[in-house]
């Protein structure tokens, strides 16, 4: 079945550094890619909707500046958390639609910790 | 966006039948209702979807009544493996997907 993958699975870094975290779909094309976060014990909160070839749709109360999706071909989006701080470590999880069926395929999530 | 109520949590034995129902009020009449299972430290993994009336595939079925307002789970014969976090979340324009907070099923021995 369609499967979409992330990378990385799990990443530690330096406050103020700039972490990219990729979302492939691997046996379908995706024009739409969606990015999610989610805290411990919480449910998935949906940040943006990528769209290729275009600009990003960000979610109400999400900063397009600090979270830069790119969306640049049809099986690959990027977020990019630019100058993360401690408050952004968090569950990053990304999902497409494979056009032929309705539901949609998450990969397995990013865990970013910022020290 | 239509909004999903769930209960929080639910527990189980091993080799029961678990039945897990979502509240969608609002939702709208192209919405189409799946449901997602989460372990820790994974993504969702999709279970089963549907319109209306019941649909079954290898793993669970799914219930929905002629109102669409609302919509059961049903997991046969649980195992240990089954313990997960379930969501209803319900797709709407855009292909957006809204999560309510789940329901944590425990299966125990």
């Amino acid at each position: 079945g369609a499967v979409v993958s992330q990378h990385p699975s799990w990443v530690i870094c330096k406050s103020g550094t700039s972490v990219k975290i990729e979302c492939r779909s691997l046996d379908f094309q995706a024009t739409t890619m969606f990015w999610y976060r989610q805290f411990p014990k919480q449910s998935l909160m949906l940040m943006a909707t990528s769209n290729e070839g275009s600009k990003a749709t960000y979610e109400q109360g999400v900063e397009k500046d600090k979270f830069l999706i790119n969306h640049a071909s049809l099986t690959l989006s990027t977020l990019t958390v630019t100058s993360a701080h401690p408050e952004d470590s968090s569950f990053y999880i990304c999902s497409a639609r494979d056009g032929t069926a309705r539901a949609q395929h998450f990969g397995d999530g990013t865990r970013l910790s910022i020290l | 966006l239509a909004k999903t109520t769930q209960p929080i949590s639910m527990d189980s034995y091993e080799g029961q039948e678990v039945n897990i129902t979502c509240s969608h009020n609002n939702i709208a009449t192209n919405d189409y209702i799946t449901w997602y299972q989460q372990f820790p430290s994974q993504g969702p993994r999709f279970i089963i979807q549907g319109y209306k009336t019941k649909v079954t595939n290898e793993v669970a079925s799914l219930f929905i009544p002629a109102d669409r307002k609302s919509s059961t789970l049903s997991l046969p014969r649980v195992s240990l493996s089954d313990t997960a976090v379930y969501y209803c979340p319900v797709e709407a324009a855009g292909n957006k997907l809204t999560f309510g907070g789940g329901t944590r099923v425990l299966v125990k021995p």
